[in-house]
């Protein structure tokens, strides 16, 4: 089965910085990843899909980028702000519709 | 405003009664979904649905059931078959389909505390 793992379970960084956040897969390769944002005692809010054969895909202050080579997609939210601060999570599809969930990386972002 | 209500958001059981979450959206999604998060951990698929009538399990589907009638509602019954169910349970639809795939719109989840 299709194991994820994402980077250390939290990361802290100043406002103002660029947070990086890592998700590693095994085995088979997906055909699309998902980044969500989820905050405490909430649903999961989806943020970014990126397609296997996409290397790169933006939306305002966020990057994600897929490297089906390595097994690894990034995940980057540029000029941080506290508002920042929830939990990430990256999501795995293979085209039969159901998502593989990694446990997700809590960013807190310091004033 | 489209999306997705579960109720209710805090739910108390006691051991060996059966409780059903509610799960209904107005999104128009064929596909529906079943989650359960357990503390610092990611989100696992209980029971998934493409189409009115027709579910399938999920990868934790044990001491679970479903139902699909109609298409904006998939509640969710957690049985006293279900060893551990204290857990936030998040339901989900989507445009694409089970068998496509895409974004996923989730609700604010169910809060399950066996006492």
């Amino acid at each position: 089965s299709q194991k994820i793992e994402q980077n250390s379970e939290a990361l802290n960084i100043q406002e103002g910085k660029t947070a990086t956040l890592t998700c590693n897969y095994t085995n088979y390769s997906p055909a699309y990843l998902q980044w969500y944002r989820q905050d405490p005692g909430r649903g999961p809010v989806f943020l970014l899909l990126i397609r296997e054969n996409e290397k790169e895909k933006r939306k305002e202050r966020l990057k994600v980028t897929f490297d089906t080579t390595l097994k690894q997609s990034l995940f980057h939210i540029t000029a941080s702000q506290p508002a920042d601060s929830a939990t990430y999570l990256c999501a795995l599809d293979t085209n039969a519709g159901k998502s593989t969930f990694g446990d997700g990386t809590t960013l807190t972002v310091k004033p | 405003d489209g999306g997705i209500t579960q109720s209710p958001k805090y739910l108390f059981r006691k051991e060996g009664q059966n409780v059903t979450l509610s799960c209904e959206q107005n999104l128009n999604h064929d596909a529906m979904y079943w989650y359960r998060q357990d503390p610092g951990q990611g989100l696992r698929l209980i029971y998934y649905s493409q189409i009115v009538n027709d579910f399938q399990k999920g990868d934790i589907a044990e001491g679970y059931s479903v139902s699909r009638e109609k298409k904006e509602s998939f509640p969710l019954t957690v049985t006293s078959a279900q060893k551990n169910p204290t857990a936030f349970y998040l339901c989900a639809s989507s445009i694409a389909g089970v068998y496509t795939g895409g974004e996923l719109f989730f609700g604010e989840g169910s809060r399950l505390t066996v006492l």
